[in-house]
């Protein structure tokens, strides 16, 4: 069964830069049909797609959140991460990771989420 | 502003039918049958229901169930249960430049 577990700092300082993990077990990151995603919730909202990467260096990004984010693969840790420049309160958010099938678009394996304040 | 727009809330009576639309644009919704329906229960991951417009993941009721028009997709929920009082997020694949766009979420609650 693939599991994701999302890992990071709590508390991040505004302008500073979020960075996130997400461990993937149970699958091998380079799989052809798997897309790694990161969503976003703010405290109350939906759910806001960030980005996703796959083998092969191919990325995807938010257009509105584009400028600020940057995704990468360790294929040996068999993590992906996520890096979100520039931070305000705006992006305190729960982040999930999460598996998306490419032959059907759907995100079937979530992470937990993991609460991430900007404060100072 | 969601990119895909569902209605805010909806409910229905226990054991009756509840239904809601995810409306998009030729780009999203209406180009590709990559349209995605997601449960989340408070402080709970999302859960996958409904994927391909109208396919269902192994263990999930066949209560649920979604279809297409158009630029507008729907999940319809029969015989509603106390279980199902949760969020559901509509998603679909939205291009090259917008790979992933989601709905702004439902809360369905079950009277």
């Amino acid at each position: 069964q693939l599991q994701l577990q999302e890992s990071g700092p709590g508390l991040v300082r505004p302008s500073e830069t979020l960075s996130l993990s997400c461990t993937v077990s149970g699958a091998s990151i380079n799989s052809d049909d798997s897309c790694w995603g990161w969503i976003r919730q703010s405290p109350g909202k939906g759910l806001e797609w960030i980005g996703s990467i796959r083998s092969g260096e191919r990325r995807y990004y938010n257009p509105s959140l584009k400028s600020r984010v940057t995704t990468s693969i360790d294929t040996p840790k068999n993590q992906f991460s996520l890096q979100l420049r520039s931070v305000t309160a705006a992006d305190t958010a729960v982040y999930f990771c999460a598996r998306l099938a490419v032959s059907t678009g759907k995100h079937d394996f979530w992470g937990q989420g993991t609460l991430v304040s900007v404060s100072s | 502003q969601s990119a895909l727009t569902q209605p805010p809330s909806a409910s229905g009576f226990a054991g009756q039918s509840v239904t809601i639309s995810c409306t998009g644009t030729s780009s999203d919704v209406g180009g590709y049958n990559f349209v995605s329906w997601y449960q989340q229960h408070p402080d709970r991951a999302p859960n996958l229901i409904i994927f391909g417009v109208t396919k269902r993941p192994s263990g999930v009721p066949d209560r649920f169930s979604g279809s297409k028009s158009g630029n507008t997709a729907s999940l319809t929920v029969s015989g509603l249960q106390a279980e199902d009082e949760a969020d559901y997020y509509c998603s679909s694949y939205g291009g090259s430049d917008n790979f992933v766009v989601f709905g702004g979420g439902t809360k369905v609650t079950v009277l």
